[in-house]
């Protein structure tokens, strides 16, 4: 059974920063395209970024240059560092398996809040 | 960047009634469509990709078509459990990937 796992959301002031994992089981990692969308409270589903099976990157401009999205292969983790944080990017972060091919599994997310 | 266009933004129906969807492309996606459904408090869940091709488990009641910059969802029979919102997405030409903003399914 394909299962993800997101954790390390938080309370966090402007300009702060902030790790999420994703542990990600059931299927083969190193294999499959990851990738993490957001969704601010009331909001729809915004893509944030996605790595490739070789370690490819891309990101939304919205993130560019403060995020930085990267796996672990040998530990199933996908990880997403965010520094710079803006009261903006307050949201549910989700990791799902896929991107470049369709997103078919997701995690329940975990919660950013960017606040002072 | 694509921009996909859903509508209706809300669509009330009854149990047992049909629901159609649209979701515009503002340049051809090819047949790169996918459409999530979201139940609150709920990650969003994979229905359709390629624009008709059913996810493993979802229901025959749901059925994607079109290609290019025209798509629909089409749910066959309201059950409860689909009343929920609903979001295409495109894999064509990223990054970025883009969603539409929804369709509200409501009773």
């Amino acid at each position: 059974e394909v299962q993800l796992l997101e954790s390390g959301g938080g309370l966090v002031q402007p300009g702060e920063s902030l790790r999420l994992s994703c542990a990600a089981s059931g299927f083969t990692f190193s294999d499959n395209v990851m990738t993490w969308v957001r969704q601010a409270p009331g909001k729809g589903l915004e893509w944030v970024s996605t790595i490739g099976t070789r370690g490819t990157t891309h990101y939304a401009s919205s993130v560019r240059g403060r995020y930085t999205i990267s796996r672990d292969n040998s530990k199933n983790y996908l990880y997403l560092q965010m520094d710079r944080l803006r009261a903006e990017d307050t949201a549910v972060y989700y990791c799902a398996k896929g991107g470049e091919t369709p997103s078919d599994y997701w995690g329940q997310g975990t919660v950013v809040t960017v606040s002072s | 960047e694509i921009v996909l266009t859903q509508s209706p933004a809300t669509l009330s129906l009854s149990p047992g009634e049909r629901a159609i969807l649209s979701c515009r492309a503002s340049q051809s996606v090819s047949r790169y469509l996918a459409w999530f459904q979201q139940k609150p408090g709920q990650a969003p869940r994979l229905l359709i990709y390629d624009a008709s091709n059913r996810a493993t488990g979802i229901p025959a009641r749901f059925s994607g078509s079109g290609s290019g910059t025209d798509f629909t969802l089409t749910i066959s029979s309201l059950e409860p459990e689909d009343f929920a919102v609903y979001y295409c997405q495109q894999r064509s030409d990223w990054p970025p990937l883009t969603f539409g903003g929804g369709t509200k399914v409501e009773i």
